[in-house]
């Protein structure tokens, strides 16, 4: 079965601090997809990224960024000098199969608290 | 563009009462999907259309819940009777075209309490 592991709960750092948010994923998939969404006070969900098994390539994105490894099957998220609004709560989610089935497997989330 | 659009954004009613929530889809999205976030559970998948028919409803947790989608553009998801329990925040999602690839992106959820 399919499981997303965000072994931290809470995160909380100070302004322009470097974090990194971790996932780990578990599938007996070849074929998968990986996802990072942002949760802020507000409530709603935002898509950030979307990564496929396939391509193992990191992303940047301005401030952002992400590394993901097969080999330790984790798909972690890097903020760089981090800002208040970088504060919310984030999920890592999968989805596996070849088709049809678009199921999303969220993990527990980390909530991250960027201090003044 | 319009994103996913759920009404009510905020629900306060009383146990026993029927519960009915909105959603409006991203026009020319085929995939809809209903998920409830709580606390204990995080964000679970209740169910998932696919061009209004309903594909996958094994997430919903029990007769009670009921949800329908009687056009490309209109679902709703109603619970009757609602107990506290229930109380969560409901969130409705929506891609495009079929396949795991394809991202979905929700909308505003809507903040139920049951009391």
């Amino acid at each position: 079965a399919q499981k997303v592991t965000q072994a931290q709960t809470e995160i909380s750092v100070v302004e322009k601090e470097d974090v990194t948010l971790d996932c780990v994923y578990e599938t007996r998939d070849t074929t998968y997809y990986l996802f990072w969404y942002k949760q802020p006070p507000s409530g709603e969900l935002v898509f950030l990224i979307r990564r496929n098994s396939f391509d193992e390539q990191n992303e940047i994105s301005g401030r952002y960024s992400w590394n993901f490894q097969k080999s330790t099957s984790s798909f972690n998220f890097t903020i760089t000098a981090s800002q208040v609004v970088d504060s919310a709560v984030y999920f890592c989610a999968l989805s596996e199969g070849i088709q049809g089935a678009q199921k999303l497997v969220f993990g527990q989330g980390t909530r991250l608290t960027i201090n003044p | 563009d319009a994103g996913v659009i759920q009404s009510p954004r905020h629900e306060v009613t009383e146990m026993g009462q029927e519960v009915t929530l909105r959603c409006k889809p991203i026009s020319g999205h085929d995939y809809l999907f209903w998920y409830r976030q709580t606390m204990m559970r995080g964000l679970e998948l209740l169910i998932y259309f696919n061009n209004n028919v309903p594909i996958d409803d094994s997430g919903m947790p029990e007769d009670r819940f009921s949800a329908k989608m009687p056009n490309a553009s209109f679902s709703t998801l109603k619970i009757q009777p609602s107990e506290p329990r229930d109380s969560a925040v409901y969130f409705c999602a929506s891609s495009l075209l079929a396949g795991i690839q394809e991202t979905q992106y929700f909308g505003p959820g809507t903040r139920l309490l049951v009391l």
